[in-house]
């Protein structure tokens, strides 16, 4: 059964920080990975979708990379700024179903 | 373009009652998708759609009800409310012929049950 885990569950930054946020999963067969942010009583925004065949993409000052191998994906934010500050998820789909298994995410403050 | 648009954002049940979520999307998705958002819990797949006429349960499909007779529209339907339904409600769609299409959510439908 897929897992997926989000650590830390939460992280608080200055503005004007270059920062990381993890996402790992336990079986490397995914179709794809998928970056969200939720902001506090609000739906998902879709941030980066990555296909398994794939090892980064970029959006502005996102950065998402996966490594099926190690089970493993990041979302560099460079330059954080306050309109940053949300929840972030990531959410892995694997072939052969409709399911999208999600983390519990990464709470994320960026301290003007 | 409205995206994916959900109604109502609030509503309180009584246990035993039932209600429909209404779910619209306007970017022409094949595939809608029906999720719950418990605090702490991660976002659990109810029920999904893959076109008109076709649905499929998800992880958690007990006590739901959905139906797909447009592209359009993915309405989920709650029979005999009960507490452990108290939740968070996202709809969604994408696009793609094998479902690895982006997903789009709603802005949700806040449901508590007492």
């Amino acid at each position: 059964k897929q897992e997926v885990t989000q650590i830390p569950a939460a992280l608080s930054v200055p503005e004007g920080e270059n920062l990381v946020l993890n996402c790992s999963f336990t079986d490397s067969a995914i179709y794809n990975l998928q970056w969200f942010r939720q902001d506090p009583g609000k739906g998902l925004t879709s941030l980066l979708l990555i296909q398994s065949s794939q090892r980064e993409q970029t959006s502005g000052r996102l950065n998402a990379s996966l490594d099926k191998s190690s089970g493993r994906s990041t979302l560099y934010i460079a330059a954080s700024q306050p309109g940053d500050s949300a929840t972030y998820l990531c959410a892995v789909k694997e072939g052969g179903n409709e399911k999208l298994t999600f983390g519990t995410g990464t709470r994320l403050t960026i301290i003007p | 373009n409205a995206g994916v648009t959900q109604t109502p954002k609030f509503r309180i049940l009584k246990i035993g009652q039932s209600m429909t979520l209404q779910c619209t999307q306007d970017m022409n998705h094949n595939y809608m998708y029906w999720y719950r958002q418990d605090p702490g819990m991660g976002l659990k797949l109810i029920y999904y759609s893959v076109g008109a006429g076709i649905t499929d349960k998800g992880e958690v499909p007990n006590g739901y009800n959905v139906s797909r007779s447009t592209t359009e529209d993915f309405p989920l339907r709650l029979e005999l409310a009960a507490p452990s339904q108290t939740s968070v409600y996202f709809c969604a769609s994408s696009y793609s012929e094998r479902g690895g299409g982006e997903q789009y959510f709603g802005p949700g439908t806040r449901l508590t049950v007492t």
